[in-house]
């Protein structure tokens, strides 16, 4: 069965750091384009990161510098290093497959359940 | 980062409306955008991807058109389990950004 099950969040000081965890189940993390995507409360849904053909990373502007994306073929995880924290990372946050279906085209299929993560003194 | 400009922010509806939503790109993007739904406390669900191509499983009243800067999702007869919210998502390049969202109901 293809699942991601999310871990890691919790409450974190600002400033603090904290590690998300995605275990993927049915298919394999270094085969896959794998996101994070957030969503504060009460707001939309923010893209932060992706990492792709064991090596290929991008970041949004908002995290670039703060944040660091990994996986690990061995235990099939992704991971979500977070530090520098701040009251606008509060969000419940998400990992995600990015599918590609063929000639150019994308869509992101499966997601996690998400976990929450709350950055407040 | 291409901005994606999403309208309505939301809209009232009844069962068996005709929906539509559109998603203005602030640059080309070919057909590289993909629509979402999402229920309050779940995680999102893809709905269209490239622009027209329905997902596994999704119902046929739900349709994508458009190209280049503007795109629209049309859900031809509004169902009770249609009342969500909804998001576009562009691909094209990264960073992938995502609409403001349009909560239906």
């Amino acid at each position: 069965e293809v699942q991601l099950v999310e871990s890691g969040g919790g409450l974190v000081q600002p400033g603090g750091s904290l590690r998300l965890s995605c275990a993927v189940s049915g298919f394999t993390v270094s085969g896959s384009y794998m996101n994070w995507v957030r969503q504060a409360p009460g707001k939309g849904l923010e893209w932060l990161s992706v990492i792709y053909r064991g090596g290929s990373i991008y970041y949004a502007d908002s995290v670039k510098g703060r944040f660091a994306i990994s996986g690990d073929n061995s235990k099939n995880t992704l991971y979500l290093q977070m530090s520098s924290l701040r009251a606008e990372d509060t969000a419940v946050y998400y990992c995600a497959r990015r599918n590609y279906y063929g000639s150019g085209t994308y869509g992101i299929d499966v997601w996690g359940q998400g976990t929450t993560v709350t950055v407040s003194s | 980062a291409i901005q994606m400009t999403q309208s309505p922010s939301s809209l009232s509806a009844s069962v068996g409306d005709r929906v539509t939503i559109t998603c203005r790109a602030s640059q080309d993007i070919r057909n590289d955008l993909g629509w979402y739904q999402q229920n309050p406390g779940k995680a999102p669900k893809l709905l269209i991807y490239a622009t027209s191509r329905l997902q596994s499983g999704v119902p046929s009243r739900f349709s994508g058109s458009g190209s280049g800067t503007e795109f629209t999702l049309t859900i031809s007869s509004l169902q009770p389990e249609d009342f969500a919210a909804y998001y576009c998502l562009q691909d094209h390049n990264y960073p992938l950004t995502f609409g403001g969202g349009t909560k239906v109901g």
